[in-house]
């Protein structure tokens, strides 16, 4: 198992432009989420799907848009990047069925820098 | 409103000592408590949870200590070593709205130096 991959590793924009960070998982897990990571804030939760087909907010979602139409696959679109959106990302997956019940796993991240 | 609030932000410990990093949360709704591990240029890991049914989970050198009156949880990490040196975040989440599948809510972290 790959578990939770990420891409691209490392982006620069600049002010205005658009782009989709891609988070796929091949374990089979319901649950799939995108948190940010600044320094000194910790992880923010962006957003959240608990299946295909469904989707919503966590705590920062102003400026990101996501779908899920596969088990697989949960894309993050920033429509208009800017630069309070220079940060680390990352996508996470979890399941009900986890032997230590809940555990996220987390991709390796994809450090964005709007210019 | 910062929903978990975690301390210190830093801390220097020296090998085989104790580390303790401490977390307090508001929302009574929560109901598993995890701690995630992070090394540079990774993900955070799960290190250790808890659930508020139990006042304290070990696993090998990590105890989480949980005081639900208080709404306050602790990592204890036992002969510390220069490997774990990381940042350590605590978190939370509601069970019952869908398993934790809403996400983590997570404090800012503790960045945690080893000592040789």
């Amino acid at each position: 198992n790959a578990g939770v991959t990420q891409t691209p590793k490392f982006q620069v924009l600049k002010t205005g432009q658009s782009m989709t960070l891609q988070c796929a998982q091949d374990m089979n897990h319901e649950y799939m989420s995108w948190y940010r990571q600044d320094p000194g804030m910790g992880l923010r939760l962006i957003h959240y799907s608990v299946g295909a087909g469904i989707t919503d907010q966590g705590e920062v979602p102003n400026g990101y848009n996501v779908s899920r139409s596969t088990t697989e696959d949960f894309p993050l679109r920033l429509l208009s990047a800017a630069p309070s959106q220079t940060s680390v990302y990352f996508c996470a997956s979890s399941s009900e069925r986890s032997p230590r019940g809940y555990e996220q796993y987390f991709g390796p991240g994809t450090r964005l820098t709007v210019t | 409103q910062q929903q978990v609030k975690q301390s210190p932000q830093s801390l220097i410990v020296q090998k085989g000592g104790i580390s303790i990093i401490n977390c307090a949360y508001e929302n009574t709704a929560f109901d598993y408590f995890p701690w995630y591990q992070q090394f540079p240029g990774k993900g955070p890991a799960l290190l250790i949870a808890i659930r508020p049914d139990v006042s304290e989970k070990k696993e090998g050198r990590f105890t989480i200590s949980f005081n639900k009156s208080a709404k306050q949880f602790s990592l204890h990490i036992m002969d510390s070593q220069p490997g774990d040196s990381a940042t350590y975040f605590c978190a939370a989440s509601k069970r019952g709205s869908g398993g934790g599948a809403d996400g983590l809510t997570f404090g800012k972290g503790t960045h945690l130096i080893i000592q040789p």
